[in-house]
């Protein structure tokens, strides 16, 4: 595609529900990056891929958060028994292969834990 | 560890000046750093790239700078606009650790042009 998608744009869940939250980066990227944003603050790192390499998952929260990435395509964040504080933008970024490339981001997703 | 700070948090200035952010970051072992803008409840857009290499790069009104040696980078807004009102982010991406590339960001500055 143009420009890297998430889906949903939007989403509301009740505490302790399993949400899944999706990024499709731009086409030939091989980095892809997913960051959270809570409401007026900064972006924290969160988890970051590179092609078929161990990802780097030092900035994930706790064991209730993951992600899975398929090749060089999708990604889904996955957030287990979510609590309050989980709500935020989740904002996805992808670049080319090299560290001397622009990385881009998608919309983000806005969750809301009710 | 990688720290990446910007001053001033917030900026507000009327229409037509020339305005200057600052970003500083800690580790001078990056790729490059890249500017972007986020406006209220959107996504990042990338407005400028600089290698590690570079001094410096320009599109349009906005000309960025980078002194790695000292660990700081500028944006200068040329003729600002009520449009450029928005929050403009800096990121490093830090070079080869373990295989993490991952951006390093600052917290951003929050400009407001006044018409």
């Amino acid at each position: 595609g143009a420009g890297v998608s998430q889906s949903p744009s939007n989403k509301v869940t009740e505490k302790g529900k399993d949400v899944e939250l999706r990024c499709d980066p731009i086409s030939g990227h091989t980095a892809l990056y997913w960051y959270r944003q809570r409401l007026g603050q900064g972006l924290e790192f969160l988890i970051y891929f590179q092609g078929n390499s161990a990802p780097d998952k030092s900035g994930l929260p706790s064991d209730r958060f993951s992600a899975e990435r398929t090749g060089e395509s999708v990604s889904t964040l996955t957030i287990q028994r979510t609590q309050q504080e989980d709500s935020a933008v989740y904002l996805c970024a992808s670049s080319p292969f090299t560290g001397y490339t622009e990385a881009f981001f998608g919309q983000g997703t806005r969750l809301t834990v009710v | 560890k990688q720290e990446v700070t910007q001053i001033p948090a917030a900026l507000s200035v009327p229409e037509g000046e020339n305005l200057v952010l600052n970003c500083s970051f800690t580790d001078s072992a990056i790729y490059n750093l890249q500017w972007f803008r986020q406006d209220p409840g959107k996504g990042l857009t990338s407005l400028l790239l600089i290698q590690s290499s570079q001094r410096e790069q320009t599109s349009g009104r906005l000309n960025a700078s980078l002194d790695k040696s000292s660990g700081r980078s500028t944006l200068y807004i040329a003729a600002s606009q009520p449009g450029d009102s928005a929050t403009y982010l800096c990121a490093v991406r830090r070079g080869r650790e373990g295989g993490s590339e991952k951006l390093v960001f600052g917290k951003g500055t929050k400009l407001t042009v006044n018409p």
